[in-house]
């Protein structure tokens, strides 16, 4: 069966240290994949989107990885701050809709 | 920044009622969408919306769901006859290009909270 899977635990992390979150996928072959940030009673926001044809897309603080053979996208925050704590969803193409994974909720402490 | 905006924040009703949620997407986009979200679980596609006519739906989207572009600015999630199960947040998300186009990140509103008692 498809699948996409975030870790389900938190994600605790010290102010100023690098937050790394995992999306591993099954049984899906994206033509790119996204991530998206989500705040208690909102809607997700969109972050940053990579092609299958990218290795590796930077924002700002934020970087994503994507490999197509291990079925896999990483998500890291540098310099982490308490403003980043949220969840974190990865979403995948499939046709005519994007595919959200269970999220990542992060904190980031001071 | 242009923004969706969802109407109303929370609604409440009883079982068996029928519920319209509204939606104004981006102006300039051509597909809509509708998510939901149970609460503590992930966000689950619904319906993709292009051309007025359903481009793809999901097991969720029975025949107690309907979507509905009446004029140039709204898109409707109507249910028929809630369940109690159809308790959720329901997001609609618009995007410039549909999601199969590779460049097309979806913009979300921020909900209408379904409680269906």
């Amino acid at each position: 069966s498809q699948k996409i899977e975030q870790n389900s635990e938190a994600l605790n992390i010290q102010e100023g240290k690098t937050a790394t979150l995992t999306c591993n996928y099954t049984n899906y072959s994206p033509a790119y994949l996204q991530w998206y940030r989500q705040d208690p009673g909102r809607g997700p926001v969109f972050l940053l989107l990579i092609r299958e044809n990218e290795k590796e897309k930077r924002k700002e603080r934020l970087k994503v990885t994507f490999d197509t053979t291990l079925k896999q996208s990483l998500f890291h925050i540098t310099a982490s701050q308490p403003a980043d704590s949220a969840t974190y969803l990865c979403a995948l193409d499939d046709t005519d809709k994007l595919i959200f994974g269970t999220g990542t909720r992060l904190q980031v402490f001071p | 920044e242009p923004e969706v905006t969802q109407t109303p924040s929370h609604q409440v009703t009883q079982m068996g009622q029928e519920v319209i949620l509204r939606c104004v997407p981006i102006s300039n986009h051509l597909y809509f969408y509708w998510y939901r979200q149970i609460l503590g679980q992930k966000v689950e596609f619904l319906v993709s919306f292009y051309n007025n006519e359903i481009s793809e739906k999901s097991e969720i989207f029975d025949d107690q769901f309907s979507v509905e572009r009446p004029d140039g600015s709204n898109f409707t999630l109507k249910i028929r006859s809630t369940k109690l199960e159809d308790s959720a947040m329901y997001f609609c998300a618009s995007s410039a290009v549909g999601t199969g186009a590779g460049n097309s990140p979806l913009h979300f509103g921020n909900g209408t909270r379904l409680t269906v008692t």
